[in-house]
């Protein structure tokens, strides 16, 4: 089954301890991409991948890092987890996000951070 | 800066009206408005759109662009209580990312 799958779904971590969310996806898509959701502020991109050790960041970059060693995973990582980072994170990938190609979103992390 | 506009914020109206989202954008480089349906779980795909005046069907959803005055509708006819989610636009534009608005919030009563 096509798919992209998230891991954790739920996550409850405490101030500075770094932390991972991974992302998998199994279609043979190029384009990656990370978002993070907060009431009242929408959807909003951190990072995206055009592609195998090709990142770049989105709008709201800051406290986060990316890779992309492989073309079907692209790990968010969280170095030094801060409050206002508790929010909902989506992962999707596409065919190529230049064509603005249908984006498939992954079930979801939610993060809080104490 | 890109920026997405979504209209109404929320909309609660009763199972078999008719409702019309709203999508302003401004973005460089325009390449594509999508719109996706955002129940209690990951948003999932309705419709792209790349050119002007021609009309998406799926169903009682249909969606139509005007790059010109820089907007989309999305429709939804007889509405049903399972249309009831979050409705999102985003656009693709200058950089690779997507732009999204915040969302419209919509609430089907039987």
């Amino acid at each position: 089954e096509a798919q992209v799958t998230q891991n954790p779904r739920y996550l409850i971590t405490v101030t500075g301890k770094k932390l991972t969310v991974t992302c998998s996806q199994n279609m043979n898509h190029e384009y990656m991409s990370w978002y993070r959701q907060d009431p009242g502020l929408g959807l909003r991109q951190i990072y995206y991948s055009m592609n195998v050790e090709v990142t770049d960041k989105g709008d709201v970059p800051e406290g986060y890092k990316v890779s992309r060693k492989e073309k079907r995973n692209f790990p968010l990582i969280l170095e030094s987890p801060s409050p206002n980072q508790t929010s909902l994170y989506f992962c999707a990938s596409s065919w190529a996000g230049r064509m603005g190609d249908t984006q498939y979103f992954g079930p979801g992390t939610r993060l809080t951070v104490l | 800066e890109d920026k997405v506009v979504q209209s109404p914020l929320s909309l609660v109206v009763h199972e078999g009206d008719t409702v019309t989202l709203n999508c302003s954008y401004e973005v460089t480089n325009f390449r594509s408005l999508l719109w996706y349906k955002q129940e209690k779980k990951a948003p999932t795909f309705l419709f792209m759109l790349t050119s002007s005046g021609i009309e998406k069907k799926s169903g009682r959803l249909s969606s139509i662009l005007d790059k010109k005055e820089l907007f989309s509708i999305l429709n939804i006819t007889a509405t049903q209580t399972g249309d009831s989610a979050v409705y999102l636009c985003a656009v693709t534009g200058g950089a690779d990312g997507l732009t999204f608005g915040k969302g419209t919030h919509l609430i089907i009563q039987p």
